[in-house]
Parts: structure tokens; sequence; C-alpha cells
């Protein structure tokens, strides 16, 4: 089945140690999103790739990057995650098509940081 | 810039009964995309029902039904039956029709709670 898969499940970093979560997906979709979920929160987005062109939320804080290096892949990069980064972090797609551009998100990766 | 309010943090229902939970929505746009997404505890966002601001009709899926009153900028979704498997935070999301990859606006959700 096409999906959005997102890897690891749970991360456990330490304070200040980089940390890279994953996401993958067998849709073909060209645009790929990462949003933030703070608990009982709705979900915030950090920033998306359109096919390769990268675009940022003006309040996504620098130590959040983003790599998109395939259709297939995308990476979420925390460079000095603190204890306020400890969240869900979700994965969603879309095909950019005016009629059809729902967003499918994935199972998520919950970050917690010691 | 739009904004997305649910006003029922929590609802709760019986099985085989019909609940419904309120979103109302601000925005300037004449076009845009009205969306319900159900998040189990722990488990992933899946799509509920989603509504065209161009389409007149209600949408419908199955159990799942929406009335999407344009002009008061309302988009309420009715669970029908209610199944304990619908125990989930559902949060209603705009998205305006101006270009790719523009961000979901989530309401703050709804926790749906379905007793036996």
């Amino acid at each position: 089945d096409a999906m959005v898969i997102q890897n690891p499940r749970y991360q456990v970093t330490q304070f200040g140690k980089p940390v890279t979560l994953s996401c993958s997906q067998t849709l073909n979709h060209n645009v790929m999103y990462w949003y933030q979920q703070k608990s009982s929160q709705a979900p915030k987005l950090l920033f998306h790739y359109y096919d390769k062109d990268f675009n940022n939320e003006a309040d996504t804080p620098d130590n959040f990057q983003s790599r998109r290096p395939n259709t297939s892949f995308c990476f979420l990069d925390i460079r000095s995650p603190g204890l306020g980064d400890a969240a869900m972090y979700l994965c969603a797609t879309s095909l950019r098509d005016r009629q059809q551009e729902t967003q499918y998100f994935g199972p998520g990766t919950r970050l917690l940081v010691l | 810039a739009q904004t997305v309010t649910q006003s029922q943090p929590e609802m709760s229902v019986q099985e085989a009964e019909t609940v419904t939970l309120s979103c109302t929505y601000d925005t300037s746009e004449s076009d845009y995309y009205l969306f319900w997404y159900k998040q189990p505890p722990s488990r992933q966002m899946i799509l509920v029902i989603r509504q065209e601001a161009y389409k007149q009709q209600n949408a419908t899926e199955n159990r799942f039904s929406v009335n999407f009153q344009k002009a008061a900028k309302s988009f309420s979704l009715k669970i029908s039956d209610s199944q304990l498997g619908d125990a989930a935070m559902y949060f209603c999301a705009y998205r305006g029709d101006n270009q790719a990859g523009t961000a979901l606006i989530f309401g703050k959700g709804t926790t749906l709670s379905v007793s036996s």
C-alpha cells in the first residue's frame, strides 16, 4: 500500500546532541511537510519542500533544518535539541494538484530530550 | 490571517448515538479547503473528510458528514452510529487555495470519548 513512513517511531536524545528524523513516501507526492506537535496541541508547520524548493516558516527556529535528497525521502535535522523540542514530529505529503491537494500524514516520531 | 476555532475541547457520546463536533474559521479568501482529521491516541493522523469551499453540497463519507455553512464560516462534523473506534482527537483544518505547500491551519482539537 502507498504510504508515508517515519523512522524511528521513538527517538531519545541528549540535550544538545544532534538528531535526525526521517520520512519516506511511496505516494510519489511532490510536496513534503514537517510539523511539530506538542502534547495535546495542534500540529504546527515547520517547513515544506515543493519538489526541491525549500520553504521555511517564518517562526521556525534556526535549530531545525531539513534535507530532501530525492522525491521519496525527507529528513528533519535538529542541530542542538533543547528540552523544549521534545514533541511528536509529523511528516506529511501532498500532490500539487488544485483539485486533489490533500495532505497525508505519517505515524510520527516522538522525540524525547534528556 | 486565517484562524480555525474548535470551541469544544472534549465531547462524549454513547455507542450508536450521534455526535456533532463544531468548527468555525475566519478567512478573507473565497476558495479554500476544509478538512477533518482524526488522531487516535499514539496513532497516525488520518483524513476523515474534506470539503471544497466552491461546492455547496456537504461532503459525506459513510458515517461521517459535514454541515458546511460558507456564509457563517462554520464546518461541523457529524458522526452517526458512533463506534468505540471513533474515540480520538479530531482536528478541523483549513487550507487556502493559493499555492502548493500551503500549510494546514489546525484548530486546537476536540477529544471525543465513546462509551459502551
